[in-house]
């Protein structure tokens, strides 16, 4: 099993350009999460999804959208990318009321 | 709306001394997580605390959880280097509305 996967691994934007974070997993958890993690910040819920067809705002949702068309993918959009966006972003996910495993994370940088 | 608050953010100790990172959280939770991440690299699950009471033990680390209090400890019992990593507990609101959300973290530097 993979797990989680994030691909890209690193990636420098351009501000206003867009781009899209995806995240794969093959363990069949109907929950998968969107983080970010600031420089010696904790991580923030950006938008979560309890399973397919099923998407929620977290706690800083805005710039950013979500799709889940299926159980084991749940890509993370940016439109119009701001300097703000700078961040690692890890996605996760969980059987519900389970811990959540993390993918190794994507480095963006927005210059 | 769910704050998960640890403390302290950062801790600097000697190998062999022990110490206590403290939890606490502002809704009514069942669950909560701890995880490590070492520099550069992702989350690693800890623990789970499932119930009011719960303990758990791996080598020497320990978590506890109280969930009339809403705090949860993670006590470090004789420290080694290679505990140096960031500790961060998470609080299920799966009573609310299913979020998982993080604290901000404890950066701790074991000295040798």
């Amino acid at each position: 099993n993979a797990g989680v996967t994030q691909t890209p691994k690193f990636r420098i934007l351009k501000i206003g350009q867009s781009m899209t974070l995806q995240c794969a997993q093959d363990m069949n958890h109907n929950y998968m999460y969107w983080y970010r993690q600031d420089p010696g910040m904790g991580l923030k819920l950006i938008y979560y999804s309890v399973g397919a067809g099923i998407t929620d705002k977290g706690e800083v949702p805005n710039g950013y959208n979500v799709s889940r068309s299926t159980t084991e993918d749940f890509p993370l959009r940016l439109e119009l990318a701001a300097p703000s966006q700078t961040s690692v972003y890890f996605c996760a996910s969980s059987y519900r009321l389970t811990e959540a495993f993390f993918g190794q994370g994507t480095r963006l940088t927005v210059v | 709306e769910l704050k998960v608050e640890q403390n302290p953010l950062f801790l600097s100790m000697q190998e062999g001394k022990n110490y206590t990172i403290y939890c606490n959280y502002s809704t009514t939770s069942d669950r909560l997580y701890w995880y490590r991440q070492d520099p550069g690299k992702s989350l690693e699950s800890l623990f789970v605390l499932l119930s009011n009471g719960a303990v758990k033990q791996e080598g020497r680390l320990m978590a506890s959880l109280d969930t009339k209090a809403r705090l949860s400890t993670l006590h470090i019992t004789a420290a080694v280097h290679d505990l140096s990593a960031t500790y961060f507990c998470a609080v299920d609101a799966s009573n609310r509305d299913d979020k998982i959300i993080f604290g901000k973290g404890t950066r701790l530097h074991i000295l040798p």
